[in-house]
């Protein structure tokens, strides 16, 4: 069956530092792969997609690589602030335009 | 403001009761979605629909049925509520040329 993982431990980090999450799926063949923020209590936001034959993306202080032979993507927050802290979330887009979720990160940047 | 609007915000029911959730976009899209959200599950999908007086099933369509009359509008329709539904109800759209999703800020429902 399709699999989207994302690392369900809380990443702390403190403010400066870059943080970088995963995510690894199977039994998919995206075009491309996309990357969510949320907030508490709040819908996810978009933030970036990358396609398949895209190695990497940048916007700002965020990039994200994308592998389709380990079937991974990385997405990683440069100079982290804690106005970054949040649940990062993937997402891969399946057969009949739905997109399906992994389970978010949360990443708390420390002062 | 532009976006996705989900009506209502919060809301408890008694088992066995029926209610309609609403979101509404101001962005004319074409493709609109239901999700729910619960801890360790992630965001899993409901109903979506890929144009007016279309709807398809998702991952978990059991127990809810939806509507798509207007192109604005898409409602998520429970008619015998479950302690198994209590869960945070989310409504995304997007155009068939972009990818970004556009959510609303979602509905929390308890039901006892």
């Amino acid at each position: 069956s399709q699999k989207i993982e994302q690392n369900s431990e809380a990443l702390n980090i403190q403010e400066g530092k870059t943080a970088t999450l995963t995510c690894n799926y199977t039994n998919y063949s995206p075009a491309y792969l996309q990357w969510y923020r949320q907030d508490p209590g709040r819908g996810p936001v978009f933030l970036l997609l990358i396609r398949e034959n895209e190695k990497e993306k940048r916007k700002e202080r965020l990039k994200v690589t994308f592998d389709t032979t380990l079937k991974q993507s990385l997405f990683h927050i440069t100079a982290s602030q804690p106005a970054d802290s949040a649940t990062y979330l993937c997402a891969l887009e399946s057969a009949g335009n739905k997109l399906t979720f992994g389970g978010g990160t949360r990443v708390l940047v420390k002062p | 403001n532009a976006g996705v609007t989900q009506t209502p915000k919060f809301r408890v029911l008694k088992t066995g009761q029926s209610m309609t959730l609403l979101c509404a976009q101001d962005m004319n899209h074409e493709y609109m979605y239901w999700y729910r959200q619960d801890p360790g599950m992630g965001l899993r999908l409901i109903h979506y629909s890929v144009g007016e007086g279309t709807t398809a099933k998702g991952e978990v369509p059991d127990g809810y049925n939806v509507s798509r009359l207007k192109k604005q509008n898409f409602l998520l329709g429970l008619e015998s509520a479950a302690p198994s539904q209590t869960s945070v109800y989310f409504c995304a759209s997007r155009d068939p040329g972009d990818y970004g999703y556009t959510f609303g800020s979602g509905t929390r429902l308890t039901v006892v």
